[in-house]
Formats: C-alpha cells, sequence, structure tokens
C-alpha cells in the first residue's frame, strides 16, 4: 500500500523556469490537497480538490496551477519559478475533510 | 476556522508522559479537534481525533473538556523516537486545516 506518493524528492529550478511537482494516491480519496512548508512555520494550504475536474484555491495560490483529471493523481504546476517559491511541498488525501489526511514525504524545491 | 494556541516548544526525558495543552476559545459546534505529529524530513502524519470526553488509541490520548476550549493531548511513557513537531488542529473549512506553528518536542535520554 504506497499511500500518498511525490515525485520528485529534490529540485533545484533556475528563477523563471516552470515545472510540475507530481503527487499520486492509492486510496481512492476524493479530496486531495497541496500544501507548502517554509522553515520553523506550520503547513499552508495552495490548493485542493474535492474529487476529479474540481479544483479550488486555498491560502496561497498565486504562482501556482493545479489540475485533477483523475482521482488518483494531483499535479501542482509552477509557472515561473521564483525564489519565494523555495519551500518544501507536501500533498495530502483524505477520504473527506473532516477524516484523517494522509501526507506524502515531501518535495524539497529551491529556486535560485 | 478556530484559532489555536499551543506552546512553542517542550522538554521531556524518556519514559514520561507528556501532556500538550492547545486552547481554542472560538471552536465550532460542529468541529473537531485533530492532532498531527512531524518528523523532520516527513509530511505530518495523523495521530488522533475527536469531538468530546475522551479518546484513546495505541498511541496517545485525547481530553477535551465540557466546554471544548480547550484539549489536551497525552504522550504516555515518551521515548526519542517521540521527538517531533506538533500540531493541534481545530475544524476545516474548505478542506483547509490552517496548521500553526505547532509544538516542538523534544525528549531527552
Amino acid at each position: 500500500n504506497a499511500g500518498v506518493t511525490q515525485t520528485p524528492k529534490f529540485q533545484v529550478l533556475k528563477t523563471g523556469q516552470s515545472m510540475t511537482l507530481q503527487c499520486a494516491q492509492d486510496m481512492n480519496h476524493e479530496y486531495m490537497s497541496w500544501y507548502r512548508q517554509d522553515p520553523g512555520m506550520g503547513l499552508r494550504l495552495i490548493h485542493y480538490s474535492v474529487g476529479a475536474g474540481i479544483t479550488d484555491q486555498g491560502e496561497v495560490p498565486n504562482g501556482y496551477n493545479v489540475s485533477r483529471s483523475t482521482t488518483e493523481d494531483f499535479p501542482l504546476r509552477l509557472l515561473s519559478a521564483a525564489p519565494s517559491q523555495t519551500s518544501v511541498y507536501f500533498c495530502a488525501s483524505s477520504y473527506d475533510q473532516n477524516t484523517e489526511a494522509f501526507f506524502g514525504q515531501g518535495t524539497r524545491l529551491t529556486v535560485v | 476556522l478556530a484559532k489555536t494556541t499551543q506552546p512553542i516548544s517542550m522538554d521531556s526525558y524518556e519514559g514520561q508522559e507528556v501532556n500538550i495543552t492547545c486552547s481554542h476559545n472560538n471552536i465550532a459546534t460542529n468541529d473537531y479537534i485533530t492532532w498531527y505529529q512531524q518528523f523532520p524530513s516527513q509530511g505530518p502524519r495523523f495521530i488522533i481525533q475527536g469531538y468530546k470526553t475522551k479518546v484513546t488509541n495505541e498511541v496517545a490520548s485525547l481530553f477535551i473538556p465540557a466546554d471544548r476550549k480547550s484539549s489536551t493531548l497525552s504522550l504516555p511513557r515518551v521515548s526519542l523516537s517521540d521527538t517531533a513537531v506538533y500540531y493541534c488542529l481545530v475544524g476545516v473549512v474548505n478542506n483547509d486545516m490552517r496548521f500553526g506553528a505547532g509544538t516542538r518536542l523534544t525528549v531527552k535520554p
């Protein structure tokens, strides 16, 4: 049982480059979300999805896009990377918004 | 979302019981109280969730008084491997769990 799988684990980007962070879950969860965590801080919600074809913005959505074409996958796209997007990114999934959330291992992104 | 307040850090020794209290004065009627644990370089992991009174599972207990304005996570007989950050979350709106800074627990030998 893989749970929530994120790739890559580490990434270095140059300012202005774009990339996609991958997230996949095998628990058939409808709810999926992306968080970022900056040093010494808690997690902040970037985007979330309540099912295939449905996405919405969280607390810090600027500079990021998401799509949800399948229940399993929820990729996060950085359109034009900026140093302020240097952070650790976590993907999570859950059965619904009030039940236990399962998190991936994270992607550590550095933008230079 | 209810605002939560918990200690920034706590120290303990192996074998002791650790209690971490979280204040949430404006908790809503429908809000659940959930605790997560996070180790360095890992994603948060669910520990326990409750609505009122006491909940116990194989790793922790959660005590919630009748007014629900606070909650206490109790970790029995901690070990070095319990060193982590512990987050108290109250309520979820639009899938936003609103993690705060958490409590950094350090268990010493």
